[in-house]
């Protein structure tokens, strides 16, 4: 039974390149959270979805930012034109119902780097 | 708002040494608690959590004790090891069920 799969582990990009993470969820998770974690800080919230739906995007910077989960394959979060203060180690985790007594599973992360 | 605090490392701990790492939180309602670590270029993993007042969350030789009194949820161990060294994150999940955490304590143990 794979774990929450992150891919690619480290992203380089330039200033004004688009960057795009993917998660594969736990099989049979379909809520999926996106954190990211700031060099030397804690996890931030930034979305939560579900299969096809977004319900809480309140941690997503308003602009160049998105994610989707679609009915097939991975959660997406998606970064366009990518500025340095954008770097930092995305983790998406997962959950079977949405509600942390249930368990949150993590990946490995995706660390983006911007140059 | 919600919010976690937890001391500032690096804690640096001889081997069989006790830790403690302080976590206070400030929460509305009950939220549950929790301690994740993560080793170096790993993702985050469930180390032990509490979901209401004087509950105790242990695991592999950790424990932390769910204190509304004083609103904290401290981590110790009798006895680290060096393959302890990671950094440990205190969280609560919130009426949501978002996870926010603190900042993160780095340990480091030597032989």
């Amino acid at each position: 039974n794979a774990g929450v799969m992150q891919n690619p582990r480290h992203l380089v990009r330039r200033r004004g390149q688009e960057a795009r993470l993917r998660c594969s969820p736990m099989k049979g998770h379909s809520h999926v959270y996106w954190y990211r974690q700031l060099p030397e800080e804690g996890l931030k919230f930034m979305v939560y979805l579900q299969k096809e739906n977004i319900i809480d995007e309140s941690g997503m910077p308003k602009e160049r930012f998105s994610a989707e989960f679609p009915k097939e394959g991975p959660s997406i979060l998606r970064i366009q034109q990518v500025v340095r203060g954008d770097s930092a180690a995305y983790f998406c985790a997962s959950s079977p119902t949405g509600r942390e007594e249930y368990g949150y599973t993590f990946g490995s992360g995706t660390r983006l780097t911007v140059v | 708002g919600n919010s976690v605090t937890q001391m500032e490392g690096p804690v640096t701990l001889s081997e069989e040494a006790f830790l403690t790492i302080n976590c206070t939180y400030t929460a509305t309602g009950y939220p549950s608690l929790f301690w994740y670590v993560q080793y170096p270029g790993e993702g985050l993993q469930l180390l032990l959590k509490a979901t209401k007042a004087d509950d105790k969350g242990s695991n592999k030789g950790f424990e932390a004790t769910y204190r509304k009194e004083t609103t904290s949820f401290h981590l110790e161990k009798g006895s680290v090891q060096v393959s302890d060294s990671a950094v440990y994150f205190c969280a609560l999940s919130d009426q949501t069920d978002k996870l926010i955490f603190g900042t993160g304590t780095r340990l480091q143990v030597f032989p």
